[in-house]
């Protein structure tokens, strides 16, 4: 296993067009996030799936995003009609999570990321 | 409202120098608390993790304290290198959830190490 994977790495886009995103988690792992990181932040929350299930979207995941994991593996996260205020790094984590939960739960492990440029 | 607080924002140390970074939490109930080393256009890279028992945790150069009855973290850095400026986050995360187990991030330490 190689960890989290992000792809593609770096995308400048102009006003207006739509953008994708690909996230494949560690294979072991149920959960599945998206997180936002602007410089000098820390990640803010977008949202997360728990297998197939999304199960959260936070109040910053406007109707211009869109995040899908339908087979429970690998994950997409669509910006449509992107505007110069989307620019940010796209960050993806996974985790293992159990039903009892426990102190050690939710360890998260981090993509590299996606960073968008909009134009 | 549960937050986490880092100091300093940033930091500036020579090669060789040790520093510690501060990490203040307001999160309850506490289930564990992490930092992560962010290099530049990179994601975070988990360095500790640290449950409510726990006082003290090394990773070598890397030893991050927990005070859970002052709310407090501190991650002390040894024999800097130059490889070690990169942000420092701090991350709790909330117990008792029974759906997604909220993390609150902190706002991260900038360190830049010099020769």
């Amino acid at each position: 296993d190689t960890g989290v994977s992000q792809n593609p790495r770096h995308k400048i886009t102009k006003r207006g067009q739509n953008v994708t995103f690909r996230c494949d988690p560690i294979s072991e792992h149920n959960r599945l996030y998206w997180y936002r990181q602007t410089l000098g932040q820390g990640p803010e929350f977008l949202t997360y799936f728990q297998n197939e299930a999304q199960l959260e979207k936070s109040r910053l995941l406007s109707d211009r995003f869109s995040a899908e994991r339908p087979k429970g593996s690998f994950s997409t996260l669509e910006i449509q009609r992107t505007e110069q205020g989307d620019s940010a790094m796209y960050l993806c984590a996974s985790s293992w999570q159990g039903l009892a939960g426990g102190p050690g739960a939710n360890v998260l492990t981090f993509g590299a990321g996606s960073r968008l440029t909009v134009l | 409202k549960n937050q986490v607080e880092q100091s300093p924002q940033s930091l500036i140390i020579l090669e060789g120098k040790n520093c510690t970074l501060q990490c203040n939490y307001t999160v309850s109930p506490f289930s564990n608390l992490r930092w992560y080393k962010q290099d530049t256009g990179r994601g975070p890279v988990s360095l500790t993790i640290m449950t409510f028992s726990e006082n003290t945790k090394s990773n070598g150069r890397y030893t991050a304290t927990l005070d859970a009855d002052t709310k407090q973290s501190s991650l002390h850095i040894t024999a800097s290198q130059l490889s070690d400026s990169a942000s420092y986050i701090c991350v709790v995360s909330a117990s008792g959830y029974s759906g997604n187990t909220p993390l609150v991030f902190g706002k991260g330490t900038r360190l830049s190490v010099i020769a």
